[in-house]
């Protein structure tokens, strides 16, 4: 019930494609889903999160949609660029006392020139 | 304004020795936690810490320990280590134990031999 499941393990996609990363989650206690981007060597960075009472969130090219009865989430990359080859991940937390990430296995992203 | 800084980059050790990692919290931030990277997986939550103590613990044997200073940094234990425990360690700080957002340092690279 703690896991987070995400897919696809990895995706290529042309410049200015729109790759699309999808997550699902079991336990109904999440309240609270944020997606982080790493590049190696380095630790993953917040990019966007979304709470389950919003359907769809956008930062920039980035573009959280929250689909709270199927208990999925996805991330959408427009117009994506060389420079977001990296790994993503989401991940889950339960608001409210200790908080622990609950994360995925990750997607790497490869966007081609 | 610095972010979360750890220390060392890489560790080389061998079977059965014992390692110390350190993190300093981002400016602020009083709550540290501590997650495992395989290669190729998600991060694993080990603990957190907050007033000086261990509020959470993930699904990691006692080898695993820590602690956590009055200035808020804090350092992870691990001893007799193991080959399985070659991984990045990542260290995250927050603000407040009921914060969500966790701002993530570049990670501890160890190779147990």
């Amino acid at each position: 019930q703690q896991q987070v499941k995400q897919s696809p393990q990895s995706l290529i996609v042309q410049k200015g494609g729109i790759p699309i990363i999808n997550c699902a989650y079991e336990n109904t206690a999440f309240d609270y889903f944020p997606w982080y981007q790493q590049f190696p060597g380095k630790g993953p960075a917040l990019l966007i999160a979304i709470r389950p009472d919003v359907s769809e969130k956008k930062e920039g090219r980035f573009t959280i949609s929250f689909n709270k009865s199927a208990k999925q989430f996805s991330l959408h990359i427009m117009d994506s660029q060389p420079g977001d080859s990296a790994t993503y991940f989401c991940a889950a937390i339960i608001s409210g006392g200790y908080n622990k990430l609950i994360f995925g296995a990750g997607t790497r992203l490869a966007v081609h020139p | 304004d610095a972010g979360v800084t750890q220390s060392p980059t890489h560790l080389i050790k061998t079977r059965g020795q014992q390692v110390t990692l350190r993190c300093s919290p981002k400016s602020g931030h009083d709550t540290v936690s501590w997650y495992q990277q395989a290669l190729g997986q998600g991060p694993q939550f080990i603990f957190q810490y907050y007033e000086e103590e261990e509020r959470q613990r993930g699904n990691f044997p006692d080898r695993f320990s820590g602690h956590q200073f009055p200035n808020y940094s804090s350092e992870l234990n691990v001893n007799a280590l193991l080959l399985g425990d070659s991984a990045l360690y990542l260290c995250a700080s927050s603000l407040g134990f009921l914060q969500n957002i966790q701002y993530f340092g570049a990670g501890t690279r160890l190779s147990v031999l």
